[in-house]
């Protein structure tokens, strides 16, 4: 099977814009994660959907979000961005069974706000 | 929310010798507890993981122990290679028959001196 893919991989913007991130799953995968990992952050959680609905949400403002269609692709979107933001944003897909919890990554998109 | 803490920040052990990796959590109600070892530029990569029934678990080189009471896991490698070296990350969740999100530690830069 297809690992985890995420595009673009590399990505500049400018402060003020907004920024589109895909993520498609391993096949058969319907749970989607999204992390923020930055040097002086670490990994840190920002959403998780399932079936088309977001089920959990870290602690970001509103300005991050995100969607998952009904093919288990997911996009994560950024408004206004600024220069914080600058991180490697890393997906994550998991069959979510009770034996299936593990969540394999992608290789990320590298954002960087100028 | 769940909170784990991961120490040492940095580790370097003689090529052969053994590593050890400790993190602690906060929420008692998680209980399943993965490891990722990031090399550099890379994706995040499970190596192995243990959910709270277990009190160990081994595959090859690598071992897991958990302590449910002190709220505590570690990750052992051992024969250590140079192969070995990467940032080793460890992560709590509540996963109950679902995917709970990963709370990360802050990662351990492991080096391998040959």
């Amino acid at each position: 099977k297809a690992g985890v893919t995420q595009t673009p991989r590399y990505l500049i913007k400018t402060r003020g814009q907004q920024v589109t991130l895909s993520c498609s799953p391993i096949s058969g995968h319907r749970s989607v994660s999204w992390y923020q990992q930055t040097p002086g952050q670490g990994l840190q959680f920002l959403f998780e959907y399932f079936s088309e609905t977001q089920r959990n949400k870290g602690n970001f403002p509103g300005r991050f979000s995100g969607r998952q269609f009904s093919n288990s692709r997911s996009e994560m979107n950024v408004s206004t961005l600024e220069l914080g933001d600058s991180a490697l944003y890393l997906c994550a897909s998991s069959l979510n069974t009770a034996s299936g919890e593990t969540q394999y990554f992608g290789p990320g998109t590298r954002l960087l706000v100028l | 929310g769940e909170n784990v803490e991961q120490h040492p920040s940095t580790l370097s052990v003689q090529e052969g010798d053994s590593a050890v990796i400790k993190c602690t959590y906060s929420d008692s109600a998680s209980n399943y507890f993965p490891w990722y070892k990031q090399e550099l530029g890379k994706r995040p990569q499970l190596i192995i993981d243990i959910r709270s029934n277990v009190g160990e678990k081994k595959d090859q080189r690598i071992a897991v122990t958990l302590n449910k009471t002190a709220k505590h896991f570690s990750l052992h490698i051992t024969e250590t290679q140079p192969e070995d070296s990467a940032v080793y990350f460890c992560a709590a969740s509540r996963s109950n028959f679902g995917n709970e999100k990963l709370t990360f530690g802050t990662g351990t830069r492991l080096t391998i001196i040959p």
